[in-house]
């Protein structure tokens, strides 16, 4: 069945470093690729997507790229900073059109 | 443009009891979504609702039910409430349902905590 498997949590960095959150995929067909994020007390929004291979998402300085031969949906960012702190899904659409989210991936950001 | 309202947003419980929780989605979204989020498992799909027919379901028990009103508002319900249904529900709305058109974003609401003690 479809599935999505991301980086344990927590990760913890300093401001203004890199970040890189791995995201994996098993999916039948051609999904779709999501990064949601969730801030401390609310619920999720939408970070970026990707629709079809090779396809880049971003926003916000984030970014993820779509790779097909890798099954893979890494989000990254080149300097983060304190207000990033929080916990980052990755999610899949695909033929069963039930969204699948990974266990998600906290990210603390030390000033 | 109003979000997500999920209400009550705490609520403490008992085991054997049972409860109810409400969700109004964004104006003009038809589709709404449920989720369980635990420390553990994540994010687990429950159901989706569309024009008020169950679109989807999850791999929960029957304890665990819902329903789509005529505007778009949902509730879900658990019955015979056990330890482990702790969680945060969060209920989730979209213009379409995830297997039409559209751009697949879900919206979220803040969740409902339930506490069973």
């Amino acid at each position: 069945g479809n599935s999505v498997t991301q980086m344990e949590g927590p990760v913890t960095l300093s401001e203004e470093a890199f970040l890189t959150i791995n995201c994996t995929y098993t999916a039948t067909g051609y999904p779709s690729l999501f990064w949601y994020v969730q801030y401390p007390g609310e619920g999720l929004q939408l970070l970026l997507k990707a629709t079809k291979a090779d396809d880049k998402g971003s926003n916000k300085g984030f970014e993820a790229t779509y790779r097909k031969e890798t099954t893979s949906f890494h989000l990254e960012k080149g300097s983060v900073q304190v207000s990033d702190s929080a916990v980052y899904f990755c999610a899949l659409i695909s033929g069963t059109y039930k969204y699948i989210f990974g266990t998600g991936t906290r990210l603390k950001v030390l000033a | 443009k109003a979000g997500v309202t999920q209400t009550p947003r705490y609520l403490i419980k008992t085991r054997g009891q049972q409860v109810t929780l409400s969700c109004s989605p964004i104006s003009g979204h038809r589709s709404v979504s449920w989720y369980q989020q635990t420390p553990g498992q994540g994010l687990q799909f429950l159901f989706e609702y569309f024009s008020e027919t169950q679109r989807n379901k999850g791999n929960f028990p029957g304890r665990f039910s819902g329903r789509q009103f005529s505007n778009s508002r949902s509730e879900m319900n658990v019955s015979t409430l056990e330890l482990g249904d702790s969680a945060l529900y969060l209920c989730a709305s979209s213009l379409y349902s995830s297997g039409g058109q559209g751009t697949g974003e879900l919206f979220f609401g803040e969740g409902s905590r339930l506490t069973v003690l």
